[in-house]
């Protein structure tokens, strides 16, 4: 079946970039999402990029997609105390009635 | 102008015990899913209604019900809870059946089985 994998975790100091990566093994993944969960909280979701795009920007993250070697990163600039959390990687195919298969998770921890 | 509701946030109930967990989304949408959550941070999908029909059960234990009384309601029934049920549950929704569309989630309900 589909696997998504990513490192459990990291830490960065504040103001400095993040980056969290992603593997894949479905290539017939659609669409690929990053979301968000900070300490008892729900999924937010932060972005998602559409498969026949290399890249995307918004504000402060970026998400480049190297569908060739199927990995997904997300670089957040200027990391704030405020991005602690664990970002999930998730994708989804378009191979039928398919639920999003989620990575284990990265926490990410930003140090002042 | 929440999206996907969930109710009770929190719920500590006993073995043996038999609990429902309700949610609702007022996107419209016409796909609703249910996660769950372990202790290790793993989110894997249990089940998925379209149109207030399954469509996706994963191998959960028979004793998981969903219920979807209409498309902006999924709830989820627990017979004879056991220890291992604890976890965070997940509600999503998306607008379409193939999922393809982004799924949006409710703020979750941690279960603890005592």
């Amino acid at each position: 079946g589909e696997d998504v994998e990513q490192s459990l975790f990291l830490s960065v100091r504040e103001g400095d970039s993040s980056v969290i990566n992603c593997t894949y093994t479905d290539s017939s993944s659609t669409y690929l999402y990053w979301y968000k969960q900070e300490p008892g909280a729900g999924l937010q979701l932060l972005t998602y990029i559409f498969s026949n795009m290399d890249m995307k920007q918004d504000q402060r993250l970026t998400v480049l997609l190297n569908k060739k070697d199927k990995h997904l990163s997300l670089r957040i600039a200027d990391t704030q105390t405020g991005d602690s959390a664990i970002y999930f990687c998730a994708e989804i195919s378009n191979s039928g009635n398919t639920p999003l298969v989620f990575g284990k998770g990265t926490r990410l921890s930003v140090i002042a | 102008d929440t999206a996907v509701s969930q109710t009770p946030k929190y719920l500590v109930t006993q073995m043996g015990n038999d609990k429902s967990i309700k949610c609702e989304q007022n996107l419209g949408h016409d796909t609703m899913y249910w996660y769950k959550q372990d202790s290790k941070k793993f989110l894997k999908i249990m089940f998925s209604y379209n149109n207030k029909e399954l469509i996706i059960n994963e191998t959960v234990p028979n004793r998981f019900s969903p219920k979807s009384p209409d498309k902006a309601h999924l709830n989820l029934h627990i017979n004879s809870l056991e220890l291992g049920d604890s976890a965070v549950y997940f509600c999503a929704s998306s607008s379409q059946a193939g999922g393809t569309d982004t799924q949006y989630f409710g703020p979750g309900t941690r279960l603890t089985v005592l």
